[in-house]
């Protein structure tokens, strides 16, 4: 079974462009989350997706976004980048039907702003 | 607010040495708690959970943690460690009712083993 899958893998912006990262779940896990990890602050929640509708938020600007697809794939965009916004994204994806909070990650696509 | 706080950020141990780190959260109401491990390479994998019941729970690979409600925390322990233990541990809490997959994590242990 394919793990979860992100694209791009790395990517180089400048301040104020836009990006948009890519999700694709394991086949037949409908939730997918988002984080942002960076050294020293862990990773912290940025939002999660179930049946293309947002089931949680966590605290971040409105210039990160996201959304999936009736294919569970998901994608989330950050707008007008910052400094700070350079960190690695993960997103992780879980079964549908156990509410376990066991959450399978991808290999996470590493966001540098210059 | 609701956090989680790791309080040591490197580690480091010699084969065999045991193993306890430290995690410690806030939180109002009824928590999950959860320990993932990455190790290098690899992807962030779920080592162990505590929904309820017993207070002790084991885990993959001999770990196991203990919840103590009184102390908000749920550290991670070893009796004896191997070289292949190196790897970055995190502590992360949810709420019980309506938290779904909105995991709250500490910033992370590196744990490096000599051999």
């Amino acid at each position: 079974k394919a793990g979860v899958t992100q694209t791009p893998r790395y990517l180089i912006k400048t301040r104020g462009q836009q990006v948009t990262l890519s999700c694709s779940p394991i086949s037949g896990h409908r939730s997918v989350s988002w984080y942002q990890q960076t050294p020293g602050q862990g990773l912290q929640f940025l939002f999660e997706y179930f049946s293309e509708t947002q089931r949680n938020k966590g605290n971040f600007p409105g210039r990160f976004s996201g959304r999936q697809f009736s294919n569970s794939r998901s994608e989330m965009n950050v707008s007008t980048l910052e400094l700070g916004d350079s960190a690695l994204y993960l997103c992780a994806s879980s079964p549908p039907d156990r509410n376990t909070g066991e959450l399978f990650f991808g290999e996470g696509s590493r966001l540098t702003v210059l | 607010a609701q956090s989680v706080s790791q309080h040591n950020h490197h580690v480091i141990l010699s084969e065999a040495a045991s193993l306890e780190l430290g995690c410690n959260y806030s939180y109002g109401g009824t928590v999950n708690l959860f320990w993932y491990v990455q190790y290098p390479g690899q992807h962030l994998q779920l080592l162990l959970k505590y929904f309820s019941g017993d207070p002790l729970v084991k885990g993959i690979k001999g770990f196991e943690a203990e919840f103590i409600k009184s102390k908000f925390s749920f550290n991670l322990r070893k009796p004896s460690v191997q070289w292949s233990d190196t790897a970055e541990y995190f502590c992360a809490v949810r709420g019980a009712s309506g938290g779904y997959n909105k995991l709250i994590f500490g910033a992370g242990t590196r744990l490096a083993v000599h051999p």
